[in-house]
């Protein structure tokens, strides 16, 4: 089974720290993704990339940015933790090659629930 | 703006009743539909796929339908369980956005 694993189920930051939130999955996929899930608002895509050092801006990607150094690990980076970045963050991957458009189904992390004071 | 609405937020249904959940989207033209399943506290699990070309999809007592001309799939959930209790997320495209689900309860 593909194995997607976030490194905090839960993180408590302050205000103007810097964040990061790790993601690893196991299965070699080429495509990852970074969603945050609020209540009414569904899952909200961040940022997605298709292979190392690719990134792509989601809808949201303001007040954040991320880093894939290999094909593995994609970082969700909050460079000055908000208040409004209280959410619960989602990682995701896909097999897929060649980018984002086949139809594979995405895999899932359990989450990280992160709060700031 | 491309927009991915699910019918409501929460639907609560009895025990052994068909839960019918709706998926409407507005500026895509998605070659294909997912469908995916979320219980508290964990990410979202994939359910189902549909393509364009297809009407219908079945498996075990999930059914989904995919209308293109109205821009609508539909979900449903025969003789469901307690164990359905869950939310519901749709996502109509090749880039991966979602509706915002619909929290599905079943009563015993």
């Amino acid at each position: 089974d593909v194995k997607v694993t976030q490194s905090s189920r839960y993180l408590v930051k302050r205000t103007g720290e810097k964040v990061f939130l790790e993601c690893v999955q196991d299965m070699d996929h080429e495509n990852m993704f970074w969603y945050r899930q609020d209540p009414g608002l569904g899952l909200r895509l961040i940022y997605f990339s298709y292979d190392v050092k690719m990134k792509e801006k989601g809808d949201i990607p303001e007040g954040y940015s991320v880093s894939r150094e290999k094909k593995e690990r994609f970082s969700l980076i909050l460079e000055s933790a908000s208040t409004n970045q209280t959410s619960m963050y989602l990682c995701a991957s896909t097999p897929s090659s060649g980018g984002v458009g086949k139809n594979s189904p995405l895999h899932f992390g359990n989450g990280t629930r992160l709060t700031v004071t | 703006s491309q927009k991915i609405e699910q019918n409501s937020e929460a639907l609560n249904i009895q025990e052994g009743k068909t839960a019918t959940l709706t998926c409407n989207y507005t500026n895509y033209s998605p070659a294909y539909l997912q469908w995916y399943r979320q219980d508290p506290g964990r990410g979202p699990v994939f359910l189902l796929l549909i393509r364009e070309n297809e009407k219908e999809k079945r498996k075990e007592r999930l059914k989904v339908t995919f209308d293109t001309t109205l821009k609508q799939s539909l979900f449903h959930i025969t003789a469901s369980q307690p164990a359905d209790s869950a939310t519901y997320l749709c996502a109509p495209s090749r880039d991966m956005r979602f509706g915002a689900g619909t929290r599905l309860t079943v009563k015993p």
